[in-house]
């Protein structure tokens, strides 16, 4: 069964900072894997989808990176800002199915 | 362009009762899918649904659950009776194809009392 993690469940940095967000996942049998925004109080907003042949995927000062192998993918934020303060959720699509397998997502906060 | 559409946005309602939670995807959608999301289990989804076939429902909790959607631009999840811990948030989501990212809309914050 696969099972999808996301660590840390939260982190705080200074405006400016690189970071980055881990998500690893049980079963490498994968279709694509997503990285979400969501806001409080409101849905969940698509950042970088990585088909399973793909390594990595980039929109802007994300970059999103996928090692099937390993079972782990990231999220790379260059140059934090504080408006980039959310809740970060990676989702799984396994192999054969239209039904996402979610982490519990990282909490991140960034300070002005 | 209109996202997803979900309404009513919040819902208090009495343990017993009927919810009718409503969405209305992005036109040219074909997939649609509908998620709780709590505290203690994060997101789940409910039942998804491709040219308005429910395709899989085994996400449904329980028989009180029931989901419905009469033509490409409108869906309904209904919860029936309703108990307290059926209180979540409800996100309905769609996409075209199912492989491609869904969108979500700003979900249903339903409280049962």
């Amino acid at each position: 069964k696969q099972e999808v993690t996301q660590i840390p469940a939260a982190l705080s940095v200074p405006e400016g900072e690189n970071l980055v967000l881990n998500c690893s996942f049980t079963d490498s049998a994968i279709y694509n894997l997503q990285w979400f925004r969501q806001d409080p109080g409101k849905g969940l907003t698509s950042l970088l989808l990585i088909q399973s042949s793909q390594r990595e995927q980039t929109s802007g000062r994300l970059n999103a990176s996928l090692d099937k192998s390993s079972g782990r993918s990231t999220l790379y934020i260059a140059a934090s800002q504080p408006g980039d303060s959310a809740t970060y959720l990676c989702a799984v699509r396994p192999d054969s199915n239209y039904q996402l397998i979610w982490g519990a997502g990282t909490k991140l906060i960034i300070k002005p | 362009d209109a996202g997803v559409i979900q309404s009513p946005r919040h819902e208090v309602t009495e343990m017993g009762q009927e919810v009718t939670l409503r969405c209305k995807p992005i036109s040219g959608h074909d997939y649609l899918f509908w998620y709780r999301q709590t505290m203690m289990r994060g997101l789940e989804l409910l039942i998804y649904f491709n040219n308005n076939v429910p395709i899989d429902d085994s996400g449904m909790p329980e028989d009180r659950f029931s989901a419905k959607m009469p033509n490409a631009s409108f869906s309904t999840l209904k919860i029936q009776p309703s108990e307290p811990r059926d209180s979540a948030v409800y996100f309905c989501a769609s996409s075209f194809q199912g492989g491609q990212p869904q969108h979500f809309g700003d979900g249903t914050r339903l409280s049962i009392l």
